[in-house]
């Protein structure tokens, strides 16, 4: 079972243009980490954000972290087109070692 | 190139054979994981080992399937009398524990079963 959920679902902007996607999950967590995936290939680690901090960037990346609504979000600045690709949160639970996936965010960057 | 290897890339099998996947972690990890994808959905959670324990199985992993670590290496996944419906992408994943930086994953072993 899918602990998170991303929303949206799908996004498609134009290049140039910020693009924000949101995670929520269900269970206190020890860390929260975003993947990049392009099609038909593996994922790609991007940003680990632990549960004690709030904001990390990481070059055109930030990520936030509210353990309070037990949500996260992930913001790409000036995107391009090779950021075209599918976006997933995932948590590992206190007290376990596996990651829970949400169902991913397909991100389309339109030249 | 994350430094995680898994083998084949790809493969196409009939229903009812066996099958088996290797992947090679990054060689100073110490625990190893196995995911698996269906279509448009996130990746769900099989198996992890730390060294050559296998420390937790999902219900996924149903009795067909078998999971090895010798030596505490690479790692074998096993699937015997395949089914259409374990048609997917199998992800292996690697990490070191304590260093809270997070799991890497392989490019995947796509699974066609017909």
């Amino acid at each position: 079972s899918q602990q998170g959920e991303e929303d949206p679902q799908a996004l498609s902007i134009q290049e140039g243009e910020n693009a924000t996607m949101n995670c929520s999950y269900k269970t206190s967590i020890n860390n929260l980490q975003w993947y990049r995936q392009n099609s038909g290939r593996g994922l790609v680690h991007l940003i680990l954000i632990r549960s004690n901090e709030r904001e990390k960037h990481s070059g055109r990346l930030r990520v936030t972290l509210d353990t309070s609504k037990k949500s996260s979000s992930l913001l790409i600045t000036a995107s391009r087109a090779a950021d075209t690709a599918s976006y997933f949160c995932a948590t590992d639970a206190r007290g376990a070692q596996k990651l829970v996936f949400g169902q991913g965010t397909r991100l389309t960057i339109n030249p | 190139d994350t430094g995680v290897s898994q083998d084949p890339r790809h493969k196409i099998t009939k229903r009812g054979q066996n099958v088996t996947f290797r992947c090679d972690p990054i060689s100073e990890h110490n625990r190893l994981y196995w995911y698996r994808q269906t279509l448009g959905q996130g990746p769900e959670f099989l198996t992890y080992f730390q060294n050559e324990a296998q420390l937790e199985k999902s219900r996924l992993l149903s009795d067909r399937f078998s999971a090895e670590r010798p030596k505490g290496s690479f790692s074998t996944l096993e699937i015997q009398r395949t089914e259409q419906g374990d048609s997917a992408m199998y992800l292996c994943a690697s990490s070191l524990v304590g260093t809270g930086v997070g799991q890497y994953f392989g490019p995947g072993t796509r699974l066609t079963v017909t």
